[in-house]
């Protein structure tokens, strides 16, 4: 079955250190995204791509970096340079026009 | 905000019926309800860009000169309970903007 998968479901790191968040797509779609979700907040956007090789910066993309070397995957990295790191992230993706929106199941990043 | 929904949160007895509500201030090609549960991962019930469409229990309708949707749930029940998630996607920014969330607890 086509799908989305993140992983890992949870994960901790030490104050300092870059962490790499996974999010593999079969769905064929172009369009990747990265949300972050913060309690009594909604989604925002971190970072989205349309097209292999490039992407674009989203509403809270300080701290972040991304790469989309392939069309099914779009993998997060939270650097040191990110304030308040831990968070809900959520992978989705899309065809373009925002068709077939699919999100993941979720990383819950906790930072000690 | 560009995306509000009503009420924030939302207590229900099993059976009832249910109405979250979501206005929104800027252009758009569609409008997505999410439905999210405590584990976290989101799942779309609806894309709309017009008119009513309905799942089930679930039925999604949409008013574009007004600028709001309505998600139902008829026949509520405590497998319900979750947020629900109103989005609408911008043609022109070509992305998701989302509400904060309805939280609905169903009590048996």
């Amino acid at each position: 079955d086509g799908g989305i998968t993140q992983s890992p479901k949870y994960l901790f790191r030490k104050e300092g250190q870059n962490v790499t968040l996974s999010c593999e797509q079969n769905l064929n779609h172009d369009a990747m995204y990265w949300y972050r979700q913060d309690p009594g907040q909604g989604l925002r956007l971190i970072y989205y791509s349309q097209i292999v090789n490039d992407f674009q910066k989203g509403d809270i993309a300080e701290g972040y970096s991304v790469s989309r070397e392939k069309k099914e995957s779009f993998p997060l990295t939270v650097t040191s340079a990110q304030k308040n790191p831990t968070a809900f992230y959520l992978c989705a993706s899309s065809h373009l026009r925002g068709e077939g929106y699919t999100f993941g199941s979720g990383t819950r990043l906790t930072v000690v | 905000n560009e995306v509000e929904q009503s009420p924030q949160n939302l207590t229900a007895q099993e059976g009832e019926f249910i109405t979250i509500n979501c206005s929104y201030s800027v252009g758009i090609s569609a409008l997505h309800w999410l439905q999210q549960h405590p584990g976290g991962g989101i799942v779309s019930l609806f894309m709309l860009s017009s008119g009513k469409k309905k799942h089930g229990r679930l039925i999604a309708t949409i008013n574009i000169q007004e600028k709001h949707s309505s998600l139902h749930i008829t026949a509520s029940h405590p497998r319900d309970s979750a947020v629900y998630i109103c989005a609408v996607y911008g043609g022109a920014t070509n992305k998701l903007i989302f509400g904060t969330g309805t939280l609905l607890a169903v009590q048996p």
